[in-house]
């Protein structure tokens, strides 16, 4: 299967407390993308990775892909109301100009 | 510049009606795509060019008609709509070499969409 499954569905938290978003599949894929979207509006580029272990950080965000590149997480630290929105990743299918998109994170970061 | 534009921001038709949403990029892209995306959900793949060329078509249904008329601007032309068919409609490009592992892609701000 080409699904990414991402973990948790919906998180609601205070402001300043950590979390962690996951994204899984049960294949390799060359790259992985993140993107932030809120409401309305399309979604925003965070980071793209592509080395296997690899690790970006964005500001507050801490972006991983994992060794086997099956699988990737996008760590915030102290979150504030500004980081509310749908986290997505999505991987494009080698050869191809299709892209699958993860299930989808809901973020709420209250004040 | 990282910009993908799109006009309308909002619209709303009756079933009859024919309208069309507009996208444009001036990144050199030579991929531009359409999505679909209803509330709370990811976007759903509509329509792929490449190179000017339709390359994917997700089987949608007729009702929607893309049209490429060059490499920086996609249009998507609507006829006879449903009100189901109310939902963010998104465009996007990317730099178009399909073995190119950075190959990132570039959303718009999106079209809302509601047909009455």
């Amino acid at each position: 299967t080409q699904l990414l499954e991402q973990s948790p569905q919906f998180l609601s938290i205070q402001e300043g407390e950590n979390l962690t978003v996951y994204c899984n599949s049960s294949s390799v894929f060359s790259s992985l993308q993140w993107y932030r979207q809120e409401p309305g509006e399309g979604p925003v580029l965070l980071v793209t990775v592509v080395t296997g272990g690899e690790v970006k950080k964005l500001k507050r965000l801490t972006f991983q892909f994992g060794d086997a590149r099956k699988d990737s997480s996008l760590h915030i630290t102290a979150a504030q109301p500004g980081d509310t929105g749908l986290y997505l990743c999505a991987r494009r299918i080698s050869g191809t100009y299709k892209y699958i998109f993860g299930t989808g994170t809901r973020l709420k970061v209250l004040a | 510049d990282t910009e993908v534009t799109q006009t309308p921001k909002h619209l709303v038709m009756g079933m009859t009606n024919k309208k069309s949403l507009k996208c444009e990029q001036h990144m050199g892209h030579r991929a531009m795509y359409w999505y679909k995306q209803k509330a709370k959900k990811p976007p759903e793949l509509m329509f792929v060019y490449s190179y000017e060329k339709l390359s994917i078509n997700e089987s949608v249904p007729s009702r929607f008609s893309p049209e490429c008329p060059n490499s920086s601007l996609l249009n998507l032309h609507l006829h006879a709509l449903q009100p189901e068919d109310s939902a963010l409609y998104l465009c996007a490009s990317s730099q178009g070499p399909t073995g190119n592992v950075q190959e990132t892609q570039y959303f718009g701000p999106g079209t809302r969409l509601l047909v009455l």
